[in-house]
């Protein structure tokens, strides 16, 4: 099955502990981005890939980094959580970093708090 | 700058009843429209999205969206809503600058009665 997977689902954790969330895509996929969603905004983009190796920052990147090693694998990495990034975090995938017919699909979802 | 607008925070609507959520955008050139759900504890699923052509885009679950360049509106319909309808629905516009990256407008979360 075709899938956007990301763990864990749910972190508490608190300020200052370095943590990783993971994200890891079955088809192939070339582009991979970080989203995060706070009510009444939407979602963010935080960084995005257009292929392995290759990052760059969205709108929001400040406190996060990534890596993009593997084509599959697109890790958000805190290095030192505060509060203000308590939100509900989304990986993303599709097949071309330009829009195309192929639709970006999406993870479950990851909620962290920071206390 | 691009940006999106839902100007409905929570609509609630009746089973059965016919459904529109709006949806404005800001963008200077021809632009890409999608709405995503986002059903509780669940990621976004596309249920339709508009490139070029037929304004009338039609999509999964039996909903339709109209884009009217002159008004700037993608909004979303439907004309009977089901009960496992209710969630939270997010229009975007694709962003310029040869990348897939999606501006979403705040969302706006819909409700069913009985």
């Amino acid at each position: 099955e075709a899938q956007v997977t990301q763990n864990p689902r749910y972190l508490i954790t608190v300020t200052g502990k370095k943590l990783t969330v993971t994200c890891s895509q079955n088809m192939n996929h070339e582009y991979m981005s970080w989203y995060r969603q706070d009510p009444g905004l939407g979602l963010r983009q935080i960084y995005y890939s257009m292929n392995v190796e290759v990052t760059d920052k969205g709108d929001v990147p400040e406190g996060y980094k990534v890596s993009r090693k593997e084509k599959r694998n697109f890790p958000l990495i805190l290095e030192s959580p505060s509060p203000n990034q308590t939100s509900l975090y989304f990986c993303a995938s599709s097949l071309l970093g330009s829009f195309s017919n192929q639709p970006q699909h999406f993870g479950d979802g990851t909620r962290l708090s920071i206390l | 700058a691009q940006s999106v607008t839902q100007p409905d925070i929570h609509i609630t609507v009746s089973e059965g009843a016919s459904l529109e959520l709006r949806c404005n955008y800001s963008y200077g050139a021809t632009p890409y429209l999608f709405w995503y759900v986002q059903s509780p504890g669940q990621g976004l699923q596309l249920l339709l999205k508009y490139f070029s052509g037929d304004t009338l885009v039609q999509g999964i679950k039996g909903f339709e969206a109209e884009f009217k360049r002159s008004q700037s509106s993608f909004n979303l319909r439907k004309p009977s809503v089901h009960w496992s309808d209710a969630a939270e629905y997010f229009c975007a516009v694709g962003a310029s600058g040869g990348y897939n990256k999606l501006i979403f407008g705040a969302g706006t979360r819909l409700a069913v009665h009985p």
